[in-house]
């Protein structure tokens, strides 16, 4: 199992593009969810799905867009970037989260100029 | 809606000594979880605490559950250098696990 993957893992981006961070795992796990982290805020919920088709809002989801067409992959699209994106972006998945939490993948450092 | 205040922020530890940070929430949460994270990298499940009054250990770490406080203690016992990493707590809100996270907790093991 490669666990959970996040492409790409540095990204540079001019204000007002857009762009897809990828997220695939191969566990078969039903639930993902993505965050971002930024120094002394922890990490924060953009959004997050129970399965194929279903996703819903995070604690910060303005300025994300997610859909979750097959159990494995789970993309988070920027629909244009400002510099309050600038944050380390992690996806994690869980077949279990009640019990045994979530998988996180390595991350994705991403800075808008 | 459910917060997560962990502390310290800072913890500048000496080899061999004992330590408690400490996770308050603010409203019910049915689990709590510890992770670790190195710098630069994601982050490591340490423990999941299920219900009330559960302890679970790993080497040097023994994290506890109080629901009836919303408190949950992640214990260091005679701290090695390996341990220096920053530990977060996490909550759940509402149904499908929802994780939400404290700021996390800078330790730094010293000799």
């Amino acid at each position: 199992n490669a666990g959970v993957t996040q492409t790409p893992k540095f990204q540079v981006l001019k204000t007002g593009q857009s762009m897809t961070l990828q997220c695939a795992q191969d566990m078969n796990h039903e639930y993902m969810s993505w965050y971002r982290q930024d120094p002394g805020m922890g990490l924060r919920l953009i959004h997050y799905s129970v399965g194929a088709g279903i996703t819903d809002q995070g604690e910060v989801p303005n300025g994300y867009n997610v859909s979750r067409s097959t159990t494995e992959d789970f993309p988070l699209r920027l629909l244009s970037a400002a510099p309050s994106q600038t944050s380390v972006y992690f996806c994690a998945s869980s077949y279990d989260p009640d019990n045994y939490g979530y998988t996180f993948g390595s991350g994705t450092r991403l800075t808008v100029v | 809606e459910l917060k997560v205040e962990q502390n310290p922020l800072f913890l500048s530890m000496q080899e061999g000594k004992n330590y408690t940070i400490y996770c308050n929430y603010s409203t019910t949460s049915d689990r709590l979880y510890w992770y670790r994270q190195d710098p630069g990298k994601s982050l490591e499940s340490l423990f999941v605490l299920l219900s009330n009054g559960a302890v679970k250990q790993e080497g040097r770490l023994m994290a506890s559950l109080d629901t009836k406080a919303r408190l949950s203690t992640l214990h260091i016992t005679a701290a090695v250098h390996d341990l220096s990493a920053t530990y977060f707590c996490a909550g759940n809100s509402g149904g499908y696990n929802k994780l939400i996270f404290g700021a996390g907790t800078r330790l730094a093991v010293h000799p």
